[in-house]
């Protein structure tokens, strides 16, 4: 199916486990992006990549690894969950040939760490 | 990026026009005022983005006021499915695209 798929769409972990959090495309979008989303917080950028190989940090990088091996997929790996880490995540994409910042999100990863 | 000020809700009734306002005071030349929407549980939904003139689409209008330094979204005919949060965002996009949402507006439409 055409569009931005994330999975799981839910996942309960336990702290100190290793989880990774998958985003794919079908776009062939250039720009891809890693949000959380909390009470009282909003929406925040974790990380975002600008084209395969290319990565940098957003506004709350901390205990949170990407990478981005093709420029249809950007997994986001939590190398050690923590509770603090329990959030919906949303991953969104954005076409290069846009000049302007229309980005297309996922449904959200609604993560628990106990 | 410069930042929004938004009211935190507002109620409109099904079918009249919902009219939301921000304010962005310190907003640079080169910065463009984006519109996003976030209906329960779901990602965020791009609406519209305008520079200094007003944009129309097929979701809404944006007027942005001559000094720049608010706008107002327009939905001209609400429906229940408009029930959303309202994103203001500011951003010069530049090379990385970064989005800064804040705390946004939640519109209420009621039947």
């Amino acid at each position: 199916d055409a569009g931005i798929t994330q999975s799981p769409r839910y996942k309960i972990t336990e702290t100190g486990r290793q989880v990774t959090l998958m985003c794919h495309q079908t776009w062939s979008h250039s720009y891809m992006f890693w949000y959380r989303q909390d009470l009282g917080h909003g929406l925040r950028l974790i990380y975002y990549s600008a084209a395969a190989d290319i990565t940098d940090k957003g506004e709350v990088p901390d205990g949170y690894v990407v990478s981005r091996s093709k420029t249809e997929n950007f997994p986001l790996t939590l190398e050690s969950a923590t509770r603090s880490q329990t959030s919906v995540y949303f991953c969104a994409s954005k076409g290069r040939e846009s000049s302007y910042n229309e980005q297309f999100f996922g449904p959200g990863t609604r993560l628990t760490v106990l | 990026d410069a930042k929004t000020t938004q009211p935190p809700s507002m109620d409109c009734a099904e079918g009249r026009a919902a009219n939301l306002p921000c304010n962005h005071s310190t907003i640079s030349g080169n910065e463009y005022v984006y519109w996003y929407r976030q209906i329960h549980s779901q990602g965020p939904q791009y609406i519209i983005h305008g520079l200094k003139n007003n944009e129309t689409n097929e979701m809404a209008s944006l007027i942005i006021t001559e000094d720049r330094k608010s706008s107002t979204l327009i939905l001209p005919h609400a429906t229940l499915r408009d029930t959303a949060v309202y994103y203001c965002i500011v951003s010069s996009g530049g090379s990385n695209y970064k989005l800064t949402f804040g705390k946004g507006t939640l519109l209420t439409v009621n039947p």
